[in-house]
């Protein structure tokens, strides 16, 4: 049972490139997050998804796109990165969408752009 | 617009001693608090939760207040170990959470 997983750990990218961060879990958990961490300002939601096929935006959307083709398989792409993207993406996964379920969260990616 | 703020962004204590983490809100419609902790290079795990109908919520060293009027909640660990040392972060909600920027807590041996 290997929960939340992250792919990749570390990328460095130059301004411009595209890429996209998998986050896959094995809790058949229906909902999925993706946050990012930057100094100062906490865990920032991005977008999340209630369910396969499904996708909503978050706190901070602009400049991602995220997909949810299959259940345990949450998708977020950056289709031109800019340097403001410089963050660590944390992937996270619960069980409803109510504030009492725990999210489990992901080791997380550090992206870097150049 | 900060929802959550964790006005301390670090903390000293000293093995044995009590840490007292502190979170403030906005918004009156969350009704769920809860704590996570990070290590470094790894992601939040859960620490202890709290209900908005409820003031105070124990699980072993740690123990959670809550007090709505003021809006805040505060996180208690006695006694403070070394292996505490981490980043803590406070969330609120009713559906999505909404962190705070988090407190880093240093136990020093």
């Amino acid at each position: 049972n290997a929960g939340v997983t992250q792919t990749p750990k570390f990328r460095v990218l130059k301004t411009g490139q595209s890429m996209t961060l998998l986050c896959a879990q094995d809790m058949n958990h229906e909902y999925m997050y993706w946050y990012r961490q930057d100094p100062g300002m906490g865990l920032r939601l991005i977008h999340y998804s209630v369910g396969e096929g499904t996708t909503a935006k978050g706190e901070v959307p602009d400049g991602y796109n995220v997909s949810r083709l299959k259940k345990q398989n949450f998708l977020l792409g950056l289709e031109s990165a800019a340097p403001s993207q410089t963050s660590v993406y944390f992937c996270a996964s619960s069980m409803g969408l109510a504030a009492y379920n725990e999210q489990f969260f992901g080791p997380g990616t550090r992206l870097t752009v150049l | 617009d900060q929802q959550v703020k964790q006005n301390s962004p670090s903390l000293s204590v000293q093995e044995g001693r009590i840490s007292i983490l502190n979170c403030d809100y906005t918004n009156s419609m969350f009704d769920y608090f809860l704590w996570y902790k990070k290590y470094p290079a790894e992601g939040p795990t859960f620490l202890i939760s709290i209900s908005s109908i409820k003031d105070k919520n124990e699980d072993g060293r740690f123990t959670v207040f809550l007090n709505k009027s003021a809006k805040h909640l505060s996180l208690h660990i006695v006694p403070s170990q070394p292996g505490d040392s981490a980043v803590y972060f406070c969330a609120a909600g009713f559906q999505k959470l909404v962190f705070g920027t988090g407190t880093r807590l240093l136990v020093s041996p």
